[in-house]
C-alpha cells in the first residue's frame, strides 16, 4: 500500500463547529488532493495541491479550506460544519512525473449532528 | 463539460456469468480513463487504466470514442469480484484531477 494515512478515521462534531482532518504521506508525491464520497454523486474533488502552499478549488470547495505547509500534509478545513458536509472523505496522492495513478487513504467518515 | 456517467447503480449476477459495467463520458479532447474499486472496507485502488490496455483479474476495458464509452468488462464474474466500481476521467493535463461517475455497485450471487 502507498504510504498514506488520514487522521481521524471517524468523527461526529456537531453544527456550527470548526473540523480539520488530515491526510499524511511518506511518498514525497507532489500532488495531494481531498474528495468526498456521497451516494449518487461518487467521489467529487474539493480542493487539491500542487506542491507546498500551492493549492486550488475543486468541483465542491464552498464551505472548505486546505493548508499544504509541508510535503507530506495536507489538511481540509471545514470553518464551520453543516449537515451537508456530512460524508466520506478520501485523500490521494500522486506523483507528477508521468504516473497517472493515484493513490487513496482509508478515508475519514465525518458526522454532522 | 466534462462528465462521467455509470447508468447502474446495482449490478447483480450470479458467478460464472459475464458482467459489462457501462461507462460514458464526455469530454472534448483526448481523455485518461480510469477504473477505480472498492472492496468493502477498503480503499479504492486502481483495477485498470486505458492508457496500459492491460488484464487485471480478468477485468477488460476499452476506449471506444466514437461512443465515448469506457465500459468493464470480465467474462466469468467471481465472488470475489463484489465490490463498487467507479470509472474516473482525467482530462485536466497534469494535474491529476478526476471526475468520478456515480459508481456502480456489483453483487455477484454464489
Amino acid at each position: 500500500d502507498a504510504g498514506i494515512t488520514q487522521s481521524p478515521r471517524h468523527k461526529v462534531t456537531e453544527t456550527g463547529t470548526p473540523v480539520t482532518l488530515r491526510c499524511h504521506q511518506t511518498e514525497n508525491h507532489r500532488y495531494m488532493y481531498w474528495y468526498r464520497q456521497d451516494p449518487g454523486h461518487g467521489l467529487r474533488l474539493i480542493h487539491y495541491s500542487y506542491g507546498v502552499k500551492d493549492t486550488d478549488k475543486g468541483e465542491v470547495s464552498d464551505g472548505y479550506s486546505v493548508s499544504r505547509s509541508k510535503t507530506e500534509d495536507f489538511l481540509l478545513t471545514l470553518e464551520s460544519a453543516t449537515s451537508s458536509q456530512t460524508s466520506v472523505y478520501f485523500c490521494a496522492i500522486r506523483d507528477g512525473q508521468g504516473n497517472t495513478e493515484a493513490f487513496f487513504g482509508q478515508g475519514t467518515r465525518l458526522t454532522v449532528v | 463539460a466534462q462528465r462521467v456517467t455509470q447508468p447502474e447503480k446495482l449490478l447483480s449476477v450470479f458467478k460464472g456469468a459475464p458482467v459489462e459495467l457501462k461507462c460514458n463520458y464526455s469530454y472534448s479532447g483526448s481523455p485518461e480513463l480510469f477504473w477505480y474499486v472498492q472492496y468493502s472496507r477498503q480503499r479504492l485502488q486502481l483495477l485498470l487504466r486505458h492508457i496500459s490496455r492491460e488484464s487485471i483479474k480478468g477485468f477488460t476495458a476499452d476506449l471506444n470514442k466514437g461512443e465515448t464509452s469506457f465500459h468493464l468488462k470480465k467474462p466469468f464474474a467471481q465472488e470475489e469480484d463484489s465490490a463498487m466500481y467507479y470509472c474516473a476521467l482525467d482530462g485536466s493535463g497534469n494535474t491529476g484531477k478526476l471526475i468520478f461517475g456515480q459508481g456502480t455497485t456489483l453483487q455477484v450471487k454464489p
